[in-house]
């Protein structure tokens, strides 16, 4: 069965701080990879997604950036934090063209 | 206009009772349609999908009006492990998912 991994599951860092929020997904080749961002009382916003290796699709401008080193490794990064970047990111996977999505345990941040 | 829109609650219910949630949503061209449940702090999961003929699991069932562009949750005989939010979300687009704020379900004994 398909399993999803994320790591931290808390982070708690300032202000100008870099990001590297990592997930990994077990049990499936060729998954498309979700990046959602959950802020407090708000609805998920799409971040980045992934169909393949090195392939990113970016849905808001933002400082932040993903990376896709391996099939079923997806990277979140930033090189400086703002406060509004806390919140509950989300790490999802689908297959093929299905719209059905999974998610991981997710990450929540707290910049200070 | 909000993509998805849903009355974010709190729903305060008695165990046992039937609860309702209602969304609507702005695309036209939207292809897939789902319920994911949400638990504090937790990550969403899937409920279920929601199809034009409408669906049933269980205790729940879902319908889908693609012509007034409203998708409906039906829960029946509410149990204290439903208390949790409800995100009603939409399809369009290369596999990507729109979701609503949610409804907060409240089931009490």
């Amino acid at each position: 069965s398909q399993t999803i991994h994320q790591w931290p599951a808390t982070l708690v860092q300032p202000v100008g701080s870099p990001l590297s929020l990592e997930c990994t997904v077990e049990g499936t080749s060729n998954p498309n990879l979700y990046w959602y961002r959950q802020a407090a009382g708000r609805g998920l916003q799409l971040l980045f997604y992934s169909v393949g290796i090195g392939q990113i699709s970016s849905e808001v401008p933002q400082n932040l950036s993903a990376s896709r080193p391996q099939d079923r490794q997806f990277i979140l990064s930033s090189k400086k934090l703002l406060l509004s970047d806390s919140g509950f990111y989300l790490c999802a996977w689908s297959v093929g063209s299905t719209y059905e999505q999974y998610f991981g345990p997710g990450t929540r941040l707290t910049v200070t | 206009r909000k993509e998805v829109e849903q009355d974010p609650g709190p729903f305060n219910v008695p165990e046992g009772a039937t609860v309702a949630f209602n969304c609507t949503y702005s695309n036209s061209a939207s292809q897939s349609f789902f319920w994911y449940r949400q638990d504090c702090r937790k990550e969403p999961k899937l409920l279920m999908s929601v199809y034009s003929s409408g669906n049933e699991d269980g205790r729940f069932t879902a319908q889908l009006n693609r012509a007034s562009q409203y998708i409906s949750l039906l829960i029946r005989d509410s149990k204290l492990s439903d208390s949790a939010t409800y995100l009603c979300v939409v399809g369009s687009g290369y596999s990507t998912l729109t979701f609503g704020k949610g409804t907060m379900l409240l089931v009490s004994p």
